[in-house]
């Protein structure tokens, strides 16, 4: 059982390059998520998703797109990086929509925009 | 909407000493309340959460933190910190009708010196 599994660990792109972090997740969670880490201002959630085929914004979701096309993966796109998105990015997950049910999160993905 | 508040950005304490982070949030419906861990380079741990029941909870590592609704805190603390504990701590709040969407407060750093 791997838990919630992110790639890349690290990446450094150029301003205005585009890529995506992927996220899978292998326990059959319905709730999946995408939060940035910023010095200072915690985690921020960017968008998350409560079921295949439903993505919904967060509190910083601009410059960001999701989808949702199955329960396993729930892949971050950046269509042109800013430096202002350099950040430590984690996807969580969790079952359903009971308030009991933990929270999983990644490992973190390290990304650079020069 | 939800807001999260820890009180210390930074601490500094020998090892042995007491350890008390302060977190209060604003937030009118019924909360779950969790304190998660980062160790230098690593992902979130969970430390401990809150959902019901007892207000005081005990977690891992000797944590524990008590829940006062009447004042919306969810302080955490431990007796005898080690050097092993240097980390950044965040609280984070949680409604129980929203999934699995966390609020995170913007952390503290803790550094335990010899």
């Amino acid at each position: 059982n791997a838990g919630v599994t992110q790639t890349p660990k690290f990446q450094v792109l150029k301003t205005g390059q585009s890529m995506t972090l992927q996220c899978a997740q292998d326990m059959n969670h319905e709730y999946m998520s995408w939060y940035r880490q910023d010095p200072g201002m915690g985690l921020r959630l960017i968008h998350y998703s409560v079921g295949a085929g439903i993505t919904d914004q967060g509190e910083v979701p601009n410059g960001y797109n999701v989808s949702r096309s199955t329960t396993e993966d729930f892949p971050l796109r950046l269509l042109s990086a800013a430096p202002s998105q350099t950040s430590v990015y984690f996807c969580a997950s969790s079952r359903g929509r009971n308030s009991g049910n933990t929270i999983y999160f990644g490992e973190g993905s390290w990304l650079t925009v020069v | 909407a939800q807001s999260v508040s820890q009180h210390n950005h930074h601490v500094i304490l020998s090892e042995a000493a007491s350890l008390e982070l302060g977190c209060n949030y604003s937030y009118g419906g019924t909360v779950n309340l969790f304190w998660y861990v980062q160790y230098p380079g690593q992902h979130l741990q969970l430390l401990l959460k809150y959902f019901s029941g007892d207000p005081l909870v005990k977690g891992i590592k000797g944590f524990e933190a008590e829940f006062i609704k009447s004042k919306f805190s969810f302080n955490l603390r431990k007796p005898s910190v080690q050097w092993s504990d240097t980390a950044e701590y965040f609280c984070a709040v949680k409604s129980t009708d929203s999934w699995g969407k966390l609020q995170f407060g913007a952390g503290t750093q803790v550094v335990v010196t010899p």
